[in-house]
């Protein structure tokens, strides 16, 4: 059973840049089908894609992020990494990763998320 | 950027009940379609792809409909672990991946 886990600080000061991992499990990152994404909900709130990367290191990035936000992937590790700029509390949320089949469609396996607070 | 509209925000109904959510976009999406639902302190799931698909191991009761711009999720016979939120999100054309606002299904 494929299994991802979401891993980094909970608490980042603003202005300095969040950092995540995601482990997977159960499953190769380096699979052809599949890309592996991000995606945020702030507390209360609904969800926004951040991007997404396929094995070979091709990035999809929202354009509303894209100047702060980096993917990147360690097929070595079975593992992909968030890294996002210049955070202020608008920030704060819970962040998921997830996998996507059928091309950067649908999210079929998730992280259980991990929250993330911008704060001094 | 593809707009997701979701209605209505929030849904009451009782148990046994059938349940109609709607979810608009703002341009053509084709089937390019999935929806999922959350539960609280949870992760969504992914219920329904290419609109009308559903995902493995979801139950007969859940059923997609549409294409282009209108779009319906409905769950004919509500259990009580059907009370959540609901999401849609178009796959068509990105990025950016959208998705919609979120219809909660609430007990009445």
């Amino acid at each position: 059973q494929l299994q991802l886990q979401e891993s980094g600080p909970g608490l980042v000061k603003p202005s300095e840049t969040l950092s995540l991992t995601c482990t997977v499990s159960g499953g190769s990152i380096s699979s052809s089908s599949y890309h592996w994404g991000w995606i945020r909900q702030p507390p209360g709130k609904g969800l926004e894609w951040i991007g997404s990367i396929y094995y070979s290191g091709n990035t999809y990035y929202n354009p509303s992020l894209k100047s702060r936000v980096t993917i990147s992937v360690d097929t070595s590790k079975n593992q992909f990494s968030l890294k996002l700029s210049s955070v202020t509390a608008a920030d704060t949320a819970v962040y998921y990763c997830a996998r996507l089949s059928g091309y950067n469609s649908r999210h079929d396996y998730w992280g259980q998320g991990t929250l993330v607070t911008v704060s001094s | 950027e593809i707009v997701m509209t979701q209605s209505p925000a929030t849904l009451s109904v009782s148990p046994g009940e059938r349940a109609t959510l709607s979810c608009r976009a703002s341009q053509s999406v084709s089937s390019d379609l999935a929806w999922y639902q959350q539960k609280p302190g949870q992760a969504p799931r992914l219920l329904i792809y290419g609109a009308s698909t559903r995902a493995t191991g979801i139950p007969a009761r859940f059923s997609g409909s549409g294409s282009g711009t209108e779009f319906t999720l409905t769950i004919s016979s509500l259990q009580s672990e059907d009370f959540a939120v609901y999401y849609c999100q178009q796959y068509n054309n990105w990025p950016p991946l959208t998705f919609g606002g979120g219809t909660t299904v609430e007990i009445k």
